[in-house]
């Protein structure tokens, strides 16, 4: 199946400061790349759905301003906590697919943010 | 509305017993996509399979067997000979192909426990 990775893999930070993660899909080029959160022990939570070279789209209860989401190219879209506080603290989830040729995702390893 | 209910939330076996996770979903749409996705305890979600909401042929692959039945909209998975490598959280996933996005609606996820 088609690889796609994510950056950092975890991540520590201070209460105010902002966090950009990475998701790359290695071997397609991926139209569309969902931003996931998943708190312990719960499902996954879509916060948006991302299109290259156009906004993205947020989930109802995501605030836009807070995570900043860029897909600006065919294989990369970051998601940026900005001025992350511990609720934020989380596993956030990348993944990556061509929803015009198939339903398929594939998901980034995830990366966990600690927000002290 | 779209659903996806996985109700149990933990299932224990001994190995070498054979564990069925159930998962019923509830749409509107006619044309849909069913998924399985397999979470061990590193995070990253794995594709286990994608069924078409026109293709209710039953499918097997080594150990794992679905059974797609359109009549109760369930989509069950089965392990044959647990080993404790299948010790996991299990998803069961939906995607409407009306709405062109991709998106993923997720179960609750099933958390599995193998013991040797």
């Amino acid at each position: 199946g088609a690889v796609v990775s994510q950056h950092p893999s975890w991540v520590i930070c201070k209460s105010g400061t902002s966090v950009k993660i990475e998701c790359r899909s290695l071997d397609f080029q991926a139209t569309t790349m969902f931003w996931y959160r998943q708190f312990p022990k719960q499902s996954l939570m879509l916060m948006a759905t991302s299109n290259e070279g156009s906004k993205a789209t947020y989930e109802q209860g995501v605030e836009k301003d807070k995570f900043l989401i860029n897909h600006a190219s065919l294989t990369l879209s970051t998601l940026t906590v900005t001025s992350a506080h511990p609720e934020d603290s989380s596993f956030y989830i990348c993944s990556a697919g061509q929803p015009h040729i198939t339903d398929t995702q594939y998901f980034g390893p995830g990366t966990r943010l600690t927000v002290l | 509305a779209q659903k996806v209910t996985q109700a149990q939330t933990e299932i224990s076996v001994v190995e070498k017993e054979d564990v069925t996770l159930d998962c019923v979903y509830e749409t509107r749409d006619t044309t849909y996509y069913l998924f399985w996705y397999k979470q061990p305890p590193s995070g990253e979600l794995v594709f286990l399979i994608r069924r078409n909401s026109f293709d209710e042929q039953n499918e097997i692959s080594g150990r794992y067997s679905w059974n797609f039945q359109k009549s109760t909209s369930s989509f069950n998975f089965t392990i044959t000979a647990s080993q404790v490598v299948d010790s996991a959280v299990y998803f069961c996933a939906l995607s409407e192909a009306t709405s062109n996005t991709g998106k993923l609606i997720f179960g609750q996820g099933t958390t599995l426990q193998v013991k040797p």
